[in-house]
């Protein structure tokens, strides 16, 4: 049973349409992470959110940490075949600073 | 390197063999974390060490796995008595940071038959 609930499971867009992905607890983490992982590949860190109501951008992708820093989203803008990939996001509780709890991810189709 | 290298990339065991998966981190790199990621599934934690510590095995799912970094440094991943359910891609990581931020090796497809 995974601890961060991340839906949807898949996702199949069109080039230049936008996309939200979310990832839900029921615990509270010290910060939170999001990762893209392609076939074959160890996952790449994307971003770290530390404070509740943080939001933070990266080009087209936009972050959002929830006030009771429970949750997250990921919204990407304009998205592009570049972008498909399995994304996962992951926290890291107050008292377990080094097991990061992963979500089973959402698999991101963009198609030309 | 400039990464986190894991070798081998493939491994093929038939049930019962013991086999052992090594992990290079980053140069300087305190922090080395274990995971196993099953197919369709985000990583799950196996165990991490800081330094040569081992500061947490909660996620090693028998006694037929055991985790080591002796110097510090390179770290290996063995798992004794090999069976089907170990099947799966091991993921190793390394962390400088304070909130933790991975940066991850390519994993070793283990098979198990």
């Amino acid at each position: 049973t995974q601890l961060l609930e991340q839906s949807p499971q898949f996702l199949s867009i069109q080039e230049g349409e936008n996309l939200t992905v979310y990832c839900n607890s029921s615990s509270v983490f010290s910060s939170l992470q999001w990762y893209r992982q392609e076939p074959g590949e160890g996952p790449v860190l994307l971003v770290t959110v530390v404070t509740g109501g943080e939001v933070k951008k990266l080009k087209r992708l936009t972050f959002q940490f929830g006030d009771a820093r429970k949750d997250s989203s990921l919204h990407i803008t304009a998205a592009q075949p570049g972008d498909t990939g399995l994304y996962l996001c992951a926290g890291a509780r107050t008292d377990s600073w080094g097991k990061l709890q992963f979500g089973a991810g959402t698999q991101v189709v963009v198609t030309p | 390197g400039a990464g986190v290298s894991q070798s081998p990339r493939y491994k093929v065991a038939k049930r019962g063999q013991d086999v052992a998966l090594r992990c290079d981190p980053i140069s300087g790199h305190v922090s080395l974390f274990w995971y196993q990621q099953a197919l369709g599934q985000g990583p799950e934690f196996l165990t991490y060490f800081q330094n040569e510590a081992q500061l947490d095995k909660s996620g090693l799912p028998s006694d037929r796995f055991f985790a080591e970094r002796p110097e510090g440094s390179v770290s290996t991943l063995k798992i004794q008595r090999t069976q089907q359910e170990d099947s799966a891609v091991y993921l190793c990581a390394s962390s400088l940071g304070e909130y933790n931020e991975q940066f991850f090796g390519p994993g070793t497809r283990l098979t198990v038959l």
